[in-house]
């Protein structure tokens, strides 16, 4: 079956760096993304990644290892408005999207 | 209008009723989906569209059904609704420029009584 493994929670502490890992099973890889989606409202896009390596987008930067399964959201400076859960999704053989059960970030002052 | 918009916010249904859900899109996107969320796990993937007038099952099809007559709108209908089906509701689009990223409609917040 297919599977996406991320953290439940996370604490971290404001202006602290904090690394989300997300490991997968998919039947083939066309794309990880990463998503944030804040209490009550709906998730929005953070990052894309189809090869290998580290995508950087200001305060946040995005790894990929595709011989290993493996991704992580790195969120540096942390802000209070960055308390929110983080959704790694791969895209499949078939162009959908397997989600994970996201991980709940809480930052701290 | 600016993006997805969905329709209702929020709805209370008691069991055995119909209720459709809307979902509008503005972006021109062919492809659309419907997906629930509930507590502890992932996005769920009910229906999607690759383009207007085709329509297929994602992960949890049964007691919904969907229909794409254009390429903006994309209802989600529960014929007679079920306490199970108490979830947030997000409808998304993709197909822009980056053409598999997904853009998500604010939700609808569904409880069956």
């Amino acid at each position: 079956g297919q599977n996406i493994d991320q953290p439940t929670e996370m604490t971290a502490t404001e202006g602290a760096i904090v690394q989300i890992n997300c490991t997968y099973q998919t039947s083939g890889f066309n794309g990880l993304f990463w998503y944030q989606q804040h209490a009550g409202e709906a998730p929005t896009f953070l990052s894309y990644n189809v090869l290998d390596g580290l995508e950087e987008k200001g305060r946040f930067s995005s790894f990929l290892s595709r011989s290993k399964g493996y991704s992580y959201l790195l969120l540096k400076e942390l802000q209070m408005k960055d308390s929110a859960s983080y959704l790694c999704a791969v895209l499949d053989s078939n162009y959908q999207l397997i989600w994970g059960a996201g991980t709940k970030l809480i930052i701290k002052p | 209008i600016a993006g997805i918009t969905q329709a209702p916010t929020s709805q209370i249904l008691a069991a055995g009723r119909r209720m459709t859900l809307r979902c509008t899109q503005d972006m021109r996107h062919n492809a659309m989906y419907w997906y629930r969320q509930d507590l502890g796990l992932g996005l769920r993937l009910i229906h999607y569209s690759n383009t207007a007038g085709t329509t297929g099952k994602g992960e949890v099809p049964d007691g919904y059904s969907v229909s794409r007559a254009n390429t903006d709108d994309f209802p989600l209908t529960l014929a007679s609704a079920v306490p199970s089906q108490t979830s947030v509701y997000f409808c998304a689009s993709s197909g822009g420029p980056d053409t598999d990223t997904q853009y998500f409609g604010p939700g609808t917040r569904l409880t069956v009584l």
